[in-house]
């Protein structure tokens, strides 16, 4: 099983459908985030969490919301999706103490706004 | 501004033929820089970490350098596993965990 569990690995919805992509992980890991990857743009960070009590905004957070439910689960919505947000969303972890920049990476939910 | 640039967007080499990966940066105070390998339907998996100018890492037949300005992920003799897209990261704010990425060069290897 992954370490990194993204739900659902697919999602087709339409212009103004609220939506809400999952994460979970059994890494024991403290830090998640969530990115989006579109072509020529490459990977950028919506939101990130370090603790359960701990919400950031990443350099693209306008039109999402997250919620760290657990030390393990982290969720990103979409409250009134639009076409732009069509991308391909990446949930990562990283351990907290140990700053070598690894971060592990869910296999990615592809979300198609119409 | 921080900022990664990678290059080329794309590389298409025959087995074998040994080549280099370019990822220039322009950071205050670059403290790592990291390289990811992602297959293509799947999330980015961790290759290296890279702190100061000098040091190498070596797996398998990639290495990876680096320079005040930039690093290379350096392919000898590469075979078809390979192909996939290669990004290169670095540590932004106060947290090392927070990276930006570079949009990646994406390799095939070409029996």
């Amino acid at each position: 099983d992954a370490d990194v569990t993204q739900t659902p690995r697919n999602r087709i919805t339409k212009t103004g459908k609220r939506i809400m992509l999952e994460c979970s992980q059994t890494k024991g890991h403290d830090r998640m985030y969530w990115y989006r990857q579109d072509p020529g743009l490459g990977l950028r960070l919506i939101y990130y969490s370090f603790d359960v009590k701990d919400i950031n905004k990443g350099e693209i957070s306008d039109g999402y919301s997250v919620s760290r439910q657990a030390q393990a689960k982290f969720s990103l919505s979409l409250e009134s999706a639009i076409p732009n947000q069509t991308a391909l969303y990446f949930c990562a972890t990283s351990r907290d103490r140990m700053n070598t920049g690894e971060l592990f990476f869910g296999e990615g939910s592809r979300l198609t706004v119409l | 501004e921080d900022q990664v640039t990678q290059s080329p967007e794309a590389l298409r080499l025959q087995e074998g033929e040994s080549s280099s990966l370019n990822c220039s940066y322009t950071v205050s105070g670059l403290r790592g820089l990291f390289w990811y390998r992602q297959d293509p339907g799947k999330g980015p998996e961790f290759l290296f970490t890279l702190y100061s100018a000098g040091e190498e890492k070596e797996k398998e037949r990639l290495k990876a350098t680096l320079t005040k300005k930039e690093s290379f992920l350096h392919i000898t003799a590469p075979k078809p596993e390979d192909s996939a897209t290669y990004l290169c990261a670095v540590p932004i704010g106060g947290a090392t965990n927070k990276l930006i990425f570079g949009t990646g060069t994406l390799l095939a290897v070409q029996p």
